[in-house]
Formats: structure tokens, sequence, C-alpha cells
């Protein structure tokens, strides 16, 4: 498969339970912020967003929590499982005429069995 | 509805020669983005095009060039190549002109020797 990176911060989880992701983001001006999941061999996938205007959002087992004060992003995972084995990256832009995303380093979890 | 397609999915080139990447969005969008992924630098945004008009341009060298058609497939170039420029690189689609949720093609795997 693709290897999408060396040397990247790597997390390693029980399978069952909880992983808590963090991103720093660079730009203040940013008003919207996505994650990533990146698996080996395939492009990035949209796992959940939110707007600057909110600070908490829940998905499907997914939790992004967002502190503009000190411009950090974060992702909780409740419940790991061997699936969510993949590098996951944070992305910011501003929301309105403008598709370009400025993505973070990533992040490795690796959920033992 | 199909993904993001991206061809070739791998390819060879020498340094010095030419390559033209292939990406057809998500049947309805209209914008595409295209990305850089290398193990040092991460995900670049490379250039986003909307609607056959480039709206977005990252910071790479002019032999970096892109274009969109009216049915919104994308190509990009990337002239006189370099060993630097073997990477994985990626398109993603979104329906409109602002970021929200863009969906990734698997990527062009680009080897220079």
């Amino acid at each position: 498969g693709e290897s999408v990176g060396l040397h990247l911060p790597t997390l390693s989880v029980q399978e069952g339970d909880n992983s808590i992701i963090n991103c720093a983001y660079s730009n203040s001006a940013s008003d919207y912020f996505i994650w990533y999941k990146q698996e080996s061999g395939k492009g990035p996938q949209f796992i959940i967003d939110i707007r600057s205007n909110m600070d908490k959002r829940q998905g499907q087992r997914v939790t992004v929590l967002l502190n503009k004060t000190v411009k950090h992003l974060s992702l909780q995972i409740a419940a790991t499982q061997p699936g969510d084995s993949a590098v996951y990256f944070c992305a910011e832009t501003r929301l309105y005429g403008n598709n370009r995303l400025a993505f973070g380093k990533g992040n490795q979890v690796v959920v033992i069995p | 509805k199909a993904g993001v397609t991206q061809t070739p999915r791998y390819l060879i080139k020498t340094r010095g020669q030419q390559v033209t990447l292939s990406c057809s969005p998500i049947s309805g969008h209209r914008s595409v983005s295209w990305y850089q992924q290398t193990p040092g630098q991460g995900l670049q945004f490379l250039f986003e095009y909307f609607s056959e008009t480039q709206r977005n341009k990252g910071n790479f060298p002019g032999r970096f060039s892109g274009r969109q058609f009216s049915n919104s497939r994308s190509e990009m170039n990337v002239s006189t190549l370099e060993l630097g420029d073997s990477a994985l690189y990626l398109c993603a689609s979104s329906g409109g002109p602002s970021s929200y949720e863009q969906y990734f093609g698997p990527g062009t795997r680009l080897t220079v020797t």
C-alpha cells in the first residue's frame, strides 16, 4: 500500500478504548475545519467537519472539539475498532469562496486487537 | 454515485520528462482541487479549478500547471520532471465554490527516476 508519511506521531490504542487525536492549526482567520482519515492506498476520506461558530460537533462514534483561543482541534473516536487504523489529518480553510485546504502533518492511529 | 477517479494510478517517469495526470470529479461537482502528498511535506495544495477557471494556486513552480474542461474533468501537467516531484498526487472534488465536504480520489503515484 501507499506510505502516507514517515515519522508521524503514532497513537497505539486498544480495541474498544477511546482515541483522542490532536491538531494545532495555524491561521486564526480559518473558519472551517475538517478531519480526514487516510488508509493505505487510498485518498483521504472525510470524517467530520466543524465551523468556527461551534466548539463541538458529534457524528457517529466521532466528536470534534474546537478551541479557537489556542487554535486547537481534536478528534475523539469512541470504541475504537481495527478499521479505525489509519492516518488522520486535520485541515483548515476559509469557508466562502475558497476550496483551498491547509493540512496538518497527520497522526498515525494503530488499533491493537 | 461514482466517486472521484484518477488515472493513471501509478506512473514512472524519468527526470526531464513531462507528465499529465487526469481527474474525473463526482458527477455534478464543478470544483476540482489538486494536492501533492510526500512523506516530508505532507499534503500541499497545488491549485483549484471551478467552472474551467483557476481560482487558487499554491506555492509551486510554474512547471506545475492544470486545466479544467467543460465537463469538469481536470488534468494537471508537470513539465521538466525532477526527482523531488515523486509523490502521490491527489485530486478532490466539491459540489460548489466554497469548501464543503471535498471528496478525494485514490491518487496517482508518480515516481521520477
